[in-house]
């Protein structure tokens, strides 16, 4: 069974331009959240999507967006990049929304740097 | 406001020894919490959970305590072996409303299992 699938694994871009990462879930699965993840920060939440709906939104501010197609496969888009947007952002997907019904599996993640 | 707290950002335990990773948390709303391990050039992959109305899960070398009056977790690994030497992260599940669940992590902990 395949796992979560995120493209590009790296991307280097400049200040000022702007970034879409893809995330494909794992076959059956409807749920997919994003989070970054920057040195010393551990995982923050950027936002979760269910069924094309973006259900709930971390402290982030408006250049981060993203959207859900009908076959789950999710895009978060980073607008007017900064150097403080390089970091590592992770996909994960589930079943179902509630983790005690099943936890989140994890992509391996993209790697953007900001120069 | 880090809500989910990992004091110790490394720890290095002797093969066969225990390692015991901590985690402190403040919202009291929280209902459910999660170990998750992650390799270098890998996303996270989920370890072990517990609910909060129990105060200890265990899984095979594994176990999770929970103290909710003092809003504490420990993960207990015995015995600790060097394929064990990752980044863990606790994350710790709420309600957001709307049918979503959010995670909130830790910053981690690196462990290094020496031979």
């Amino acid at each position: 069974k395949a796992g979560v699938t995120q493209t590009p694994r790296y991307l280097i871009k400049t200040r000022g331009q702007q970034v879409t990462l893809s995330c494909s879930p794992i076959s059956g699965h409807r749920s997919v959240s994003w989070y970054q993840q920057t040195p010393g920060q551990g995982l923050q939440f950027l936002f979760e999507y269910f069924s094309e709906t973006q259900r709930n939104k971390g402290n982030f501010p408006g250049r981060f967006s993203g959207r859900q197609f009908s076959n789950s496969r999710s895009e978060m888009n980073v607008s007017t990049l900064e150097l403080g947007d390089s970091a590592l952002y992770l996909c994960a997907s589930s079943l179902s929304p509630q983790p005690s019904n099943q936890p989140q599996h994890f992509g391996d993640g993209t790697r953007l740097s900001i120069l | 406001d880090q809500q989910v707290k990992q004091n110790s950002p490394s720890l290095s335990v002797q093969e066969g020894r225990i390692s015991i990773l901590n985690c402190d948390y403040t919202n009291s709303m929280f209902d459910y919490f999660l170990w998750y391990k992650k390799y270098p050039a890998e996303g996270p992959t989920f370890l072990i959970s517990i609910s909060s109305i129990k105060d200890k899960n265990e899984d095979g070398r594994f176990t999770v305590f929970l103290n909710k009056s003092a809003k504490h977790l420990s993960l207990h690994i015995v015995p600790s072996q060097p394929g064990d030497s990752a980044v863990y992260f606790c994350a710790a599940s709420t309600y957001s409303g709307a049918g979503s669940y959010q995670l909130t992590f830790g910053k981690g902990t690196k462990l290094s299992v020496i031979p």
